[in-house]
């Protein structure tokens, strides 16, 4: 089955500066790569995700990209602000169609933002 | 839409006591899963189904059952708790394979 490894596992950054994720994954037939952010006490929610087809992925402040060959994808957040204070989850999956979501989670990365 | 709705929010349990966690989803969602997240071990998923009637295992289904009646509920039962199976477990809908998934708030189970 599939195997992402996510670092590092905590990340201090001082508010305003950048912050990157790195996930790897291992099974090619992974498709599909959703970024979750999980506040104290809640659920995770998905902030940005990427598919195989796109190389680059921006929404504001936070962007993904994605090396097919090297089986990497990366999360960027620009001009970190206190509230991006959280554990972010990478996760990768196969999707294919009629087999149900399985989707294979990193290990997270406790970001904190330093005011 | 209330989205995805999880009880208990937090439930201790003796080891062999039984139990079913209840989830819930408004938004007429076909797929639903199951998720036990343990510390530094990201989420890992137990069961999940791609409709009504339908149900498979995950990567760790072992000492849990699931069915689906409905489109809108998917109880997930722990048949004899074990301490093993302490955790934080969280249930997640979409409404297709390729679509964004939708977790609930969470239920902390304790089995002592």
């Amino acid at each position: 089955g599939e195997n992402v490894e996510q670092h590092p596992s905590t990340l201090s950054v001082q508010e305003g500066d950048s912050a990157v994720i790195k996930c790897t994954y291992s099974d090619s037939a992974s498709n599909y790569f959703p970024w979750y952010k999980q506040e104290l006490g809640k659920g995770p929610q998905l902030i940005i995700d990427i598919r195989s087809n796109v190389g680059e992925k921006k929404d504001q402040r936070i962007a993904v990209t994605l090396n097919k060959t090297a089986k990497h994808f990366s999360l960027h957040i620009t001009e970190t602000q206190p509230e991006d204070s959280a554990v972010y989850f990478c996760a990768a999956s196969p999707q294919i169609p009629n087999t149900g979501n399985q989707f294979y989670f990193g290990t997270g990365t406790s970001l904190t933002v330093i005011p | 839409n209330a989205g995805v709705t999880q009880t208990p929010k937090f439930q201790v349990l003796k080891t062999g006591q039984s139990m079913t966690l209840q989830c819930a989803q408004d938004m007429n969602h076909e797929y639903m899963s199951w998720y036990r997240q343990d510390p530094g071990m990201g989420l890992r998923l137990i069961h999940y189904s791609v409709g009504a009637g339908i149900t498979d295992q995950g990567e760790v289904p072992n000492g849990y059952n699931v069915s689906r009646s409905t489109t809108e509920d998917f109880p997930l039962r722990l048949l004899s708790a074990a301490p093993s199976q302490t955790s934080v477990y969280f249930c997640a809908s979409s409404y297709s394979w390729g679509d964004t998934q939708y977790f609930g708030p969470g239920t902390r189970l304790t089995v002592l």
